[in-house]
């Protein structure tokens, strides 16, 4: 079974500065697709950035790139200028494109991202 | 215009009772799920739906009863409710279930507390 860890609970950074959040994974699977998601105080989910596992190259949203070591299974979320608007909980996430696997989501424990004034 | 609504945000009830919430999303996927994340936080998947067939049940207990009426929507229907359903239930849908287009577009949640 696949799983997802994020070893950082709880992070803060000053605003416009850089702040990367770790995330690891466990699969032997070759063809994946990896994804950061952003929970706000709203609660609502909201995709930061995706990555697929065949790329070589890291994914890149404006503020926010990614770090995407496939043999170390590592997947990095980094953001730079950090916003007050970035706070909120950061969530790690993996996919295996299969049908009988159902696209389900596996989801790490959260990183909770504070942008500090 | 909301691409994945879920009704209701906030539902309230007693142990033992049965209540359903409804999820409809208008961006014409073929793929629907139910998420549950509880008080700490952690999410995991429930169900998953692709053109209203159940694709994956993940060991969740037969007191949940999701319901495909048409590829648009996906209910999630509880009986018996019991204290530890208390959570946040995320509904999302994604184009196709093993493809390209696989990004999951998440609902507000609706947040339900049994008392």
């Amino acid at each position: 079974a696949q799983t997802v860890t994020q070893s950082q609970p709880e992070m803060s950074v000053q605003e416009a500065e850089t702040v990367t959040l770790s995330c690891t994974y466990d699969t032997s699977e070759s063809n994946y697709y990896l994804f950061w998601y952003k929970q706000p105080p709203s609660r609502q989910m909201i995709l930061v950035i995706r990555q697929e596992a065949y790329k070589q190259q890291n994914a890149t949203e404006n503020r926010f790139s990614v770090n995407f070591q496939k043999a170390a299974k590592s997947f990095s979320l980094k953001i730079s200028d950090s916003q007050l608007g970035d706070t909120a909980m950061y969530f790690c996430a993996f996919m295996k494109p299969i049908m009988e696997y159902g696209n389900k989501l596996v989801f790490g424990a959260g990183t909770i991202l504070r942008v500090k004034s | 215009d909301t691409a994945v609504s879920q009704t209701p945000k906030y539902l309230v009830t007693q142990m033992g009772n049965d209540k359903s919430i409804k999820c409809e999303q208008n961006l014409g996927h073929d793929t629907m799920y139910w998420y549950k994340q509880d008080s700490k936080k952690f999410l995991k998947i429930m169900f998953s739906y692709n053109n209203k067939e159940l694709i994956i049940n993940e060991t969740v207990p037969n007191r949940f009863s999701p319901k495909s009426p048409d590829k648009a929507h996906l209910n999630l229907h509880i009986n018996s409710l019991e204290l530890g359903d208390s959570a946040v239930y995320f509904c999302a849908s994604s184009q196709d279930l093993a493809g390209v287009r696989e990004t999951q577009y998440f609902g507000p949640g609706t947040r339900l507390l049994v008392l």
